[in-house]
């Protein structure tokens, strides 16, 4: 069975640029999470999605940050316009459900250098 | 918000060595995690706990739940080269069901 498919793997920007990262859940996984994580840090939770709908986005910054999950299967999250403090590894997992016994799965991550 | 304080930031052990770490917090939660992340992959679950004071164990690694709820322990017994990594300890639940609060990770080297 696959994992968690995310791409691209890697990506280098100038500063003010967007960038788009994609994430495929494993197949039946409901919930969907966007994670980013600093380098010498853990993963922080930017967004998780039930099915389509984001249920929890109190972390995603909303001015240049936005995610999208429209048939609810895989996502796409975005940065415009990019600036040099989001460089970081951007993870993306996903569960059968949310909380409880739900392990969370993690895909590769995408690891993005804004320069 | 809510804080893990994870000790110690990194280790470097003889093969063979067995290797402790810790992790503790200021609030109650009911479901400790511990996860390790090799380099360019994202971190994969090693033990789940969901009871506190309980006790288990994923072949050479052993994991507690404190009692208090407030903290945990990974033991990793006659370490090998394969087990290098940063390994994450992670609490699930409290005000934000489904959400997952990561500790700022342990580094382990491991000298052949």
């Amino acid at each position: 069975e696959a994992g968690v498919v995310q791409s691209p793997r890697y990506k280098i920007i100038e500063k003010k640029q967007p960038v788009a990262f994609w994430c495929n859940p494993i197949s039946g996984h409901n919930t969907l999470y966007w994670y980013r994580q600093n380098l010498g840090q853990g993963p922080e939770l930017l967004i998780r999605y039930e099915n389509e709908e984001a249920v929890d986005d109190s972390q995603l910054p909303k001015d240049r940050f936005s995610a999208e999950r429209l048939k609810g299967v895989d996502s796409t999250l975005k940065i415009q316009p990019a600036e040099l403090g989001d460089s970081a590894v951007y993870l993306c997992a996903s569960s059968l459900g949310a909380g409880g016994h739900n392990e969370q799965f993690f895909g590769p991550g995408t690891r993005l250098t804004v320069l | 918000g809510q804080q893990l304080n994870q000790s110690p930031q990194s280790m470097f052990i003889q093969e063979g060595e067995d290797v402790s770490m810790n992790c503790t917090s200021s609030s109650i939660f009911n479901t400790w995690l511990w996860y390790k992340q090799e380099p360019g992959e994202g971190p994969v679950l090693l033990i789940a706990l969901y009871k506190a004071g309980e006790l288990t164990s994923n072949g050479r690694l052993t994991a507690q739940f404190g009692i208090t709820r407030k903290d945990s322990f990974l033991n990793i017994s006659a370490s090998i080269p394969s087990d290098v990594g940063i390994y994450f300890c992670a609490v699930a639940g409290g005000t934000s069901y489904g959400k997952l609060t990561f500790g700022q990770g342990t580094i382990l080297t491991v000298h052949p």
